[in-house]
């Protein structure tokens, strides 16, 4: 089955750790996104690549940093800088290169809590 | 730039009854618009989208939705609601950039 897998589900940081969450997706899409998502302020964009080895900062990247090595994957580093990091992350993915479409793709999330 | 707007945080209906979730949106061009539903702690599902054509478009598990040029609204719809449809609702609008803006969404409770 085509689709987006994000790991792990639920991860837990002490203060000052960085940490990387997992984003694959084989669905031979052109375009990845990082979300931020806190109760009642929907969804947030963190960072996004429309093409390998090239990313753009979204509205909250302050803290964060991602990378593009593969198509595949979009791993999302939330650094020691992030200074309210607790939250539900999800990763989308859009676009096949010479499609019309910009619907976005979603995986089912990482919930970071930061003790 | 492009935003959305979903006036309603909370919205409550008894099972079997009509609903209708408000969007409005501001874009400088004719927008891309969705419909997405999201499960506590799972990701979003697309229910519908439009990009041109047919104002009325139909999505899945009994959605629709309208777009209004005049109005900037995008509302979703369904006439009988089944206690399956709680969840949140995100309307989202976007663009030739692929980035899309969502709303900050509408969470459903669905009474017996």
């Amino acid at each position: 089955d085509g689709g987006i897998t994000q790991s792990p589900k639920y991860l837990f940081r002490k203060e000052g750790q960085n940490v990387t969450l997992s984003c694959e997706q084989n669905l031979n899409h052109d375009a990845m996104y990082w979300y931020r998502q806190d109760p009642g302020q929907g969804l947030r964009l963190i960072y996004y690549s429309q093409i390998v080895n090239d990313f753009q900062k979204g509205d909250i990247a302050e803290g964060y940093s991602v990378s593009r090595e593969k198509k595949e994957s979009f791993p999302l580093t939330v650094t020691s800088a992030q200074k309210n990091p607790t939250a539900f992350y999800l990763c989308a993915s859009s676009g096949i290169a010479g499609g019309s479409s910009n619907e976005q793709f979603f995986g089912p999330g990482t919930r970071l809590t930061v003790l | 730039a492009q935003s959305v707007t979903q006036p309603d945080i909370h919205i409550t209906v008894s099972e079997g009854a009509s609903l209708e979730l408000r969007c409005n949106y501001s874009y400088g061009a004719t927008p891309y618009l969705f419909w997405y539903v999201q499960s506590p702690g799972q990701g979003l599902q697309l229910l519908l989208k439009y990009f041109s054509g047919d104002t009325l478009v139909q999505g899945i598990k009994g959605f629709e939705a309208e777009f209004k040029r005049s109005q900037s609204s995008f509302n979703l719809r369904k006439p009988s609601v089944h206690w399956s449809d709680a969840a949140e609702y995100f309307c989202a609008v976007g663009g030739s950039a692929r980035q899309l803006t969502f709303g900050s969404g509408t969470q459903l409770t669905v009474l017996p």
